[in-house]
């Protein structure tokens, strides 16, 4: 059982817009910065989102995120069929440990 | 460029100890902290701890608290994961992975070590 709740599954057509959410509690989402990370089959995680809505160089600005209270969420717009992968929040938690949502597979339909 | 390399696939015994490994390079390797993350087949990602190389100062998980030992030896820039017993429950992909600060997540990943404990 994940820390961070996040649905196991989204989908979407090409040139929509997804929505990935991401449930915490005070301890971790509501008091701390969130993270999201992109993972293909096989790969090693590639961060994607930090400190809640910032987007590394080299990530499009298709991806974006945010946060409100205890949940935050991540958006794909214009989706691709090379955004099919696994997506992961994650957070620190005030018990001075990371934690991770259970991850949400994406298949682009 | 910032660069974590791990140390290859092991295949290993259920009893036996293991020591793996992730060597930084192209950043100064003390003074950022480096994490570890398991993952089991077919599942998510799970946090298992972090150290900070300048002065070991380490957090586990509690999931993974005395289950496994996590070091570094900054003079070799490289950071260690450690099994003083494994269990078939151990078989996993083990990413370390670093962070900038103790409350921040990481942002560059090595490329993952497979553990195998099979009898």
């Amino acid at each position: 059982q994940s820390v961070l709740t996040q649905p196991p599954s989204a989908s979407g057509t090409p040139g929509q817009r997804v929505t990935i959410s991401c449930s915490g509690s005070s301890s971790n989402i509501g008091s701390n910065y969130v993270y999201w990370y992109q993972q293909f089959p096989g790969a090693a995680p590639k961060f994607l989102i930090y400190r809640n809505n910032q987007r590394p160089s080299g990530v499009p600005d298709r991806f974006s995120g945010s946060k409100s209270g205890t949940s935050a969420s991540l958006a794909i717009s214009g989706l691709r069929s090379e955004d099919e992968a696994d997506y992961y929040c994650a957070a620190w938690d005030d018990s001075l440990s990371g934690v991770f949502g259970g991850g949400t597979k994406l298949t682009v339909l | 460029e910032v660069q974590l390399v791990q140390s290859g696939a092991e295949v290993k015994k259920p009893g036996e100890s293991l020591r793996i490994s992730c060597k930084g390079s192209g950043y100064s390797f003390p003074y950022y902290w480096i994490g570890w993350v398991r993952q089991m087949p077919g599942k998510g990602l799970e946090w298992m701890g972090i150290i900070y190389p300048g002065d070991s100062d380490t957090r586990y998980s509690p999931s993974f608290q005395g289950q496994v030992t996590i070091s570094a030896d900054k003079s070799i820039s490289t950071a260690y994961l450690q099994w003083s017993s494994l269990k078939a429950s151990d078989t996993a992909m083990y990413y370390c992975a670093r962070a900038p600060q103790l409350w921040e997540l990481p942002y560059y990943w090595g490329q993952g070590t497979l553990v195998t404990v099979s009898s």
